[in-house]
């Protein structure tokens, strides 16, 4: 099993700011399908990027997902105040099928 | 517009089974599988398995096989999910999500199960 390590545990930024959240894998994701989700609180997470770079409907293009093999990044360009929430990365695994997550980045506002 | 919509919240007790209910629509329900992802409370996210809506076909994580069954109905554009022998560290919100390709495009609004004596 695929095990998907995020960072920072926290990020700890101001409106405005850039802010770079790290997902880092055990083993190379095949297809570089990975993904990456937001979560605020009492609601379901909600996809922004799939196939490590592709935004997903609807999502500004402040978002933007980069990275390979066993390194990922999401990339917000420049923080707005209904972007703190909790991410996940998210990756697919076959033989068998499995979907594992990121134990999670909290960003909040500093 | 794509919805998925969940049964309500349920209070079960340790060894009992919940079953859940997820109903579709604004799309073809047969045309993309339909997942399972749970959330303990001030945990992450975790799959639990996937059924093909169309074949009926399932695949499940390895740490719920056994104890997991997921069905759908086709008439009504329904997938079911149900946990059996339920323990006190089954207690969190249940979601559905289609999956689109190898993500998860659209989300339930979740079902809370606590599981206490």
């Amino acid at each position: 099993e695929i095990v998907l390590t995020q960072s920072p545990g926290t990020l700890s930024l101001s409106p405005g700011e850039r802010a770079t959240l790290s997902c880092r894998a055990s083993q190379s994701v095949t297809g570089n399908y990975l993904a990456w989700y937001q979560q605020k609180p009492g609601q379901a997470p909600r996809l922004l990027i799939y196939g490590a770079s592709s935004r997903a409907t609807g999502i500004p293009n402040r978002f933007s997902g980069s990275g390979s093999g066993t390194d990922f990044t999401l990339t917000i360009s420049r923080l707005e105040p209904e972007d703190f929430a909790v991410f996940y990365c998210q990756q697919y695994g076959s033989s068998p099928p499995e979907y594992t997550f990121g134990q999670g980045t909290k960003l909040e506002i500093k | 517009q794509v919805q998925l919509v969940q049964s309500g919240a349920e209070v079960k007790k340790p060894g009992a089974s919940v079953k859940v209910s997820c109903k579709a629509s604004g799309y073809t329900f047969t045309g993309y599988y339909m997942h399972w992802v749970r959330q303990a409370p001030g945990q992450g996210l975790e799959w639990m398995g996937r059924i093909n809506p169309d074949s009926g076909g399932t695949n499940y994580a390895q740490k719920f096989q056994g104890r997991v069954t997921m069905t759908r109905d086709t008439s009504i554009s329904t997938a079911y999910m149900e946990l059996s022998s339920l323990r006190s560290d089954d207690t969190a919100v249940y979601y559905c999500s289609r999956g689109s390709g190898w993500s998860f495009d659209y989300w339930g609004q979740g079902t809370l199960v606590t599981v206490s004596s």
